[in-house]
């Protein structure tokens, strides 16, 4: 029944680790997105992804790499994690992607990096 | 450039008040939508409300109602009869292509 499915929901990890979140949506949306949530709660988008393809790419170290298989999926890979990476990541998709498409929300992961 | 601001950081009112959390937007784009996203503490966020640059008609949905106005760039949102289960945080975005959000409104409604 779940939408827009992220795992894992909790990923607590070291300094200098690797590691992914999935992202999986069945509501046969065209386009995705990863959101970073900080600690005062600010949203900001990263990448959006229309039918597997970058469409924006926001001003995000490239130790963090999207990748979607196919156009349910997208999944975010970061190297090299650093503290200041813990925060809440969203995905979410759209049907279209077109300025007026409402965004549904996974339930988030929280990223803690020690 | 494309900016929402919530000025309200943080409101608290005692449940049964009614309380509005404002919203002003910045575009240049004649055409964007306006939405509102309600985040409870369990973290999810909830989509409630979307509205075009070109309907500034007021909407009433139950307890909550939205009150576009684009003389004054405001897209606020009240809650009547506020009760517990509205304590959240609340937040307003903008998109014109890609959506962009304000810094979010905490409410707290006591019993």
């Amino acid at each position: 029944d779940t939408a827009v499915s992220q795992t894992p929901k909790y990923l607590v990890t070291q300094m200098g680790n690797d590691k992914s979140i999935k992202c999986e949506q069945n509501l046969g949306h065209d386009t995705m997105y990863w959101y970073k949530q900080d600690s005062k709660k600010f949203l900001k988008i990263m990448f959006s992804y229309n039918n597997k393809e970058l469409i924006i790419n926001e001003t995000v170290p490239n130790r963090f790499s999207p990748k979607s298989p196919d156009k349910a999926h997208l999944n975010l890979h970061i190297n090299s994690l650093e503290l200041g990476d813990s925060a809440v990541y969203f995905c979410a998709s759209s049907q279209v992607g077109t300025r007026g498409d409402p965004l549904h929300f996974g339930n988030g992961t929280r990223l803690t990096v020690t | 450039a494309q900016k929402v601001t919530q000025a309200q950081t943080e409101i608290s009112v005692v449940e049964k008040e009614d309380v509005t959390l404002d919203c002003v937007y910045e575009t240049r784009d004649t055409t964007y939508y306006l939405f509102w996203y309600k985040q409870p503490p369990s973290g999810e966020l909830v989509f409630l409300i979307r509205r075009n640059s070109f309907d500034e008609q007021n909407e009433i949905s139950g307890r909550y109602s939205w009150n576009f106005q684009k003389s004054t760039s405001s897209f606020n949102f009240t809650i009547t009869a506020s009760q517990v289960v509205d304590s959240a945080v609340y937040f307003c975005a903008l998109s014109v292509g890609d959506m962009r959000f304000g810094a979010g409104t905490r409410l707290t409604v006591k019993p």
